[in-house]
């Protein structure tokens, strides 16, 4: 099925910066999602959008929902050395969790450095 | 408290062999699914499941199995007709509000 394009691969940080990762799709997506999943874990999810526009915060993580609906950003504020993980995004154009077009970026491998 | 659960953690078996991953929730949830993980790849859909005695085919469903005879358990199984099926698989399950992942299995065959 079809994939995200999720940006970039990996980055290697300075504890205490600040991250930028991105998603973008060709389809309109009507959710996007975002999880983070530590080493030999499975994803655990960080923040849920549902509307064009929509900023939400969690803690140190800032994402939004882009206007055109197919690409959503997450920023990480201050990063501290238990960020490190691989960060995915996910979207979906059904309204509907139960079907399946839940898609996956390849996601973002985050090392802060202390 | 609710939750996803895969065992075991870690599965080692020779090549030929079928094995069997286990899956367990009890959020009540509808739908079920199995993803594979490999380095660099993202998830891949295996094989999913939108209630009791149905299931349908991911993007990867060759040389795999499942069944969903319980709304609580959905277990996979890796044939010997899986011509690479060392990985890191993960079950997961939903209703409304996104998916819940279990904490993976990583299967190694040798």
């Amino acid at each position: 099925g079809q994939q995200l394009n999720q940006s970039p691969q990996s980055m290697f940080i300075q504890e205490g910066e600040d991250v930028s990762m991105n998603c973008t799709s060709s389809s309109i997506f009507n959710t996007w999602l975002w999880y983070k999943q530590d080493p030999g874990e499975g994803p655990v999810l960080l923040i849920a959008l549902y509307k064009a526009g929509e900023l939400t915060s969690n803690g140190r993580l800032t994402a939004q929902f882009g206007i055109t609906r197919k690409d959503s950003f997450l920023n990480i504020s201050a990063s501290i050395p238990s960020d490190v993980g691989i960060y995915f995004c996910a979207g979906q154009e059904g309204l509907n969790y139960n079907n399946n077009d839940m898609r996956f970026g390849a996601g973002t491998r985050l090392t802060v450095k202390p | 408290d609710g939750g996803i659960t895969q065992s075991p953690k870690y599965l080692f078996r020779k090549e030929g062999q079928n094995v069997t991953l286990s899956c367990e929730q009890n959020l009540n949830h509808d739908a079920m699914y199995w993803y594979r993980q490999d380095p660099g790849q993202g998830l891949r859909l295996i094989y999913y499941s939108q209630i009791v005695n149905d299931f349908q085919k991911g993007d990867i469903a060759e040389g795999y199995s499942v069944s969903r005879e319980k709304k609580e358990s959905f277990p996979l199984t890796v044939t010997s007709a899986q011509k690479n099926p060392t990985a890191f698989y993960l079950c997961a399950s939903s209703i409304t509000t996104g998916y819940t992942f279990g904490s993976g299995t990583r299967l190694t065959v040798v």
